[in-house]
């Protein structure tokens, strides 16, 4: 079947625009999660939806950063006034309900802010 | 909270040479341990997990890993390494119980020569 998709693969924008970064997750995963990979790092949780609701934002660097998920299924990372330093992968995962522990992730979007 | 720390951040082998690459953690609960690998130019991939039980667990590649409580490591070995295997390898925990996210470490880029 078909695994999480991330649109777009790749983002360029400019410092000071605001973006939105898709993810589809696998049917039927009501666990969404995003993560920053930033280079030469390992991914940095972001936050985690159980269904519609953001369970977890802990990880969320600043209020420029939100993310939403109003039907359960997709969900978009949305970032306000972007910098440079906000340039990395955004990868995104789902799971079943009650199995963390098995995460599928996506291919990332690169977003890079010039 | 959990912490992983992986010692290495490249590793250079020759071809058919065993590698092992360094995993520890931190954490005030009980953790699941994994290994995701990451092709160039291509998404995360679960290589091994451990959950319970045994705590030798092996991969479909050859890889094994072995969790060490008392010395709070994962470390991952191949005996014989190909070129194939080149890649960025991550160690990641979850806490089994409480928050739903993966902490990763910094990574290990394992390159093997010919």
């Amino acid at each position: 079947g078909a695994g999480v998709s991330q649109t777009p693969s790749n983002k360029v924008t400019e410092k000071g625009k605001y973006v939105e970064l898709r993810c589809d997750p696998i049917s039927g995963h009501t666990a969404l999660y995003w993560y920053r990979q930033s280079l030469g790092q390992g991914p940095e949780f972001l936050i985690y939806f159980q269904g519609t609701g953001a369970a977890d934002d802990s990880g969320l660097p600043n209020d420029r950063f939100f993310a939403v998920r109003p039907e359960g299924s997709v969900s978009t990372l949305k970032i306000q006034r972007t910098e440079r330093g906000d340039s990395a992968v955004y990868l995104c995962a789902s799971s079943l309900q009650g199995r963390s522990y098995e995460q599928y992730f996506g291919p990332g979007t690169r977003l890079t802010v010039t | 909270a959990q912490s992983v720390t992986q010692l290495d951040s490249q590793v250079p082998v020759f071809e058919e040479a065993p590698v092992e690459l360094r995993c520890n953690y931190s954490s005030s609960v009980s953790v699941y341990l994994f290994w995701y690998v990451q092709y160039p130019n291509q998404g995360l991939q679960l290589l091994l997990k451990y959950l319970s039980g045994s705590t030798l667990v092996e991969s479909i590649n050859g890889f094994e890993a072995e969790f060490n409580k008392s010395q709070t490591s994962f470390h991952l070995r191949k005996p014989s390494v190909h070129i194939s295997d080149t890649a960025e390898y991550f160690c990641a925990a979850l806490g089994v119980q409480g928050a739903q996210k993966l902490v990763f470490g910094q990574g290990t880029r394992l390159t093997i020569n010919p």
